[in-house]
């Protein structure tokens, strides 16, 4: 049964560069018929895409987010990273990593990050 | 970008009793490749709907989803105390590219 984990820090600096790993286990990240996606959720709202990474290194990503975004893939590790830089109090959220092919069928269980000095 | 909306925000109603959740989008969605999830408090949004009427695996037939191009519907034919949650559709036309509606939220009335 395929699980995501995602990991990092709980609190992030104005300023500063956020940085998740999910970690995939029981299959292999991989696999050429999924990507692998992060979304996050501020307290109370919606969802928001943020990008999406093919085992292979193509990147597509949100494009209000674009400038700040990267996603990266480590298949030695079946991981998949997310970097989001100069964070603000506006990307305090519920961060997602989630196994997607058009729709997203596996789900993390989020981490909350909260962008506070 | 296509931007999806959905409504009502809230939708009141007890159970045993028919919902009927909307979301429209800005543009025609191509393929009518639109899913539908489930967010209960604390969890992560989990598959409903996907390919605007496909059930994912594991989920009742008393959700179904409907429409087309640029309207979009998914039904709860009679609803039962867990179905009460905050609803998202997302449509993926472009996919890898993608974007989610504001949410609905089902409320016990």
């Amino acid at each position: 049964q395929l699980q995501l984990q995602e990991s990092g820090p709980g609190l992030v600096k104005p300023s500063e560069t956020l940085s998740l790993t999910c970690t995939v286990s029981g299959d292999s990240i991989s696999s050429s018929s999924y990507y692998w996606g992060w979304i996050r959720q501020p307290p109370g709202k919606g969802l928001e895409w943020i990008g999406t990474i093919y085992y292979s290194g193509n990147t597509y990503y949100n494009p209000s987010l674009k400038s700040r975004v990267t996603i990266s893939v480590d298949t030695s590790k079946n991981q998949f990273s997310l970097n989001l830089s100069s964070m603000t109090a506006a990307d305090t959220a519920v961060y997602y990593c989630a196994r997607g092919s058009g729709w997203f069928f596996n789900w993390g269980q989020g981490t909350l990050v909260t962008v506070s000095s | 970008e296509i931007v999806l909306t959905q409504s009502p925000a809230t939708l009141s109603l007890s159970p045993g009793e028919r919902a009927t959740l909307s979301c429209g989008a800005s543009q025609s969605v191509s393929s009518n490749y639109l899913a539908w999830y489930q967010q209960k408090p604390g969890l992560a949004p989990r598959l409903l709907i996907y390919d605007a009427s496909r059930r994912a695996t594991g989920i009742p037939d008393r959700f179904s989803g409907s429409g087309s191009g640029t309207d979009f519907t998914l039904t709860i034919s009679r609803l039962e105390p867990e179905d009460f949650a905050v609803y998202y559709c997302q449509q993926y036309g472009n996919s890898p590219r993608c974007s989610f509606g504001q949410g609905t939220k089902l409320e016990i009335k």
